[in-house]
């Protein structure tokens, strides 16, 4: 099986940061690799998908990219509305898919 | 407007078996490329996919709870049903059923949960 990573596990930020996730899996992957957020209480939502596509209706501010075993998930300037957990998911073994461990971003 | 709704027991006692319903509405589970999976999240922990069920019936497990689970489907009933035998404490949960619309049994567009219910908490104890 694929293992993911992602760092940090956490990291504080500012309104106003740019922050930086990485996803990183054990065997280099396609491009089906997707970004969720989720915030307590609340189901995930997809923010990118294919590696680099926006879903439609999240704010221009994220944006992914990556290849092989390294992905990122950058957030341009942090807003209020995004602290919150985020997470990796591959499907490079479909129809098997996986989630990293995740991310959380909080109030600095 | 697509939804998804999980529904099921709050509380299932160890060794029993879990049956957990999703009702999904704004699409057909016939149509091609349509499927949804069973997603879990322990309190305080990360995501878990489980299993996934296409629009043609075929069905994939995740490879370290394969022999517990089945996931089926009946489509006149807009339902997808996930069945776990034998259920822990540490089965302790909530499961989300999420949708992908653009995967066929070979090959994907997104492979992307695009969306999801909001969740059913289930807790596994004596």
């Amino acid at each position: 099986d694929i293992q993911m990573t992602q760092s940090p596990s956490s990291v504080s930020a500012s309104v106003g940061d740019r922050v930086i996730i990485t996803c990183r899996a054990s065997q280099g992957l396609n491009k089906w690799v997707a970004w969720y957020q989720q915030k307590p209480g609340e189901a995930p939502r997809l923010l990118i998908y294919g590696t680099s596509s926006l879903q439609s209706g999240v704010p221009s501010r994220f944006s992914g990219s990556g290849s092989g075993t390294d992905f990122t998930l950058t957030i341009s300037s942090l807003q209020p509305e995004d602290f919150a957990t985020y997470y990796c998911q591959q499907a490079h073994n479909f129809p098997i898919f996986t989630f990293g461990p995740g991310t959380k971003v909080d109030i600095k | 407007q697509v939804t998804l709704m999980e529904s099921g027991p709050v509380l299932v006692k160890p060794t029993e078996t879990l049956t957990l319903t999703c009702t999904v509405s704004g699409f057909s589970l016939s149509n091609a490329k349509m499927g949804v999976s069973w997603i879990r999240q322990p309190p305080g922990r990360a995501l878990e996919w489980l299993a996934h069920i296409f629009s043609n019936d075929v069905k994939s497990y995740s490879t370290s709870l394969a022999s517990r689970l089945t996931i089926s489907k009946d489509s006149s009933k807009s339902q997808v049903v996930l069945a776990l035998t034998n259920v822990d404490p540490m089965d302790t949960a909530t499961y989300y059923c999420a949708r992908i619309s653009d995967c066929s049994r070979t090959s994907c567009i997104t492979a992307a949960f695009d969306y999801w219910g909001r969740g059913t908490l289930v807790s596994v104890s004596s």
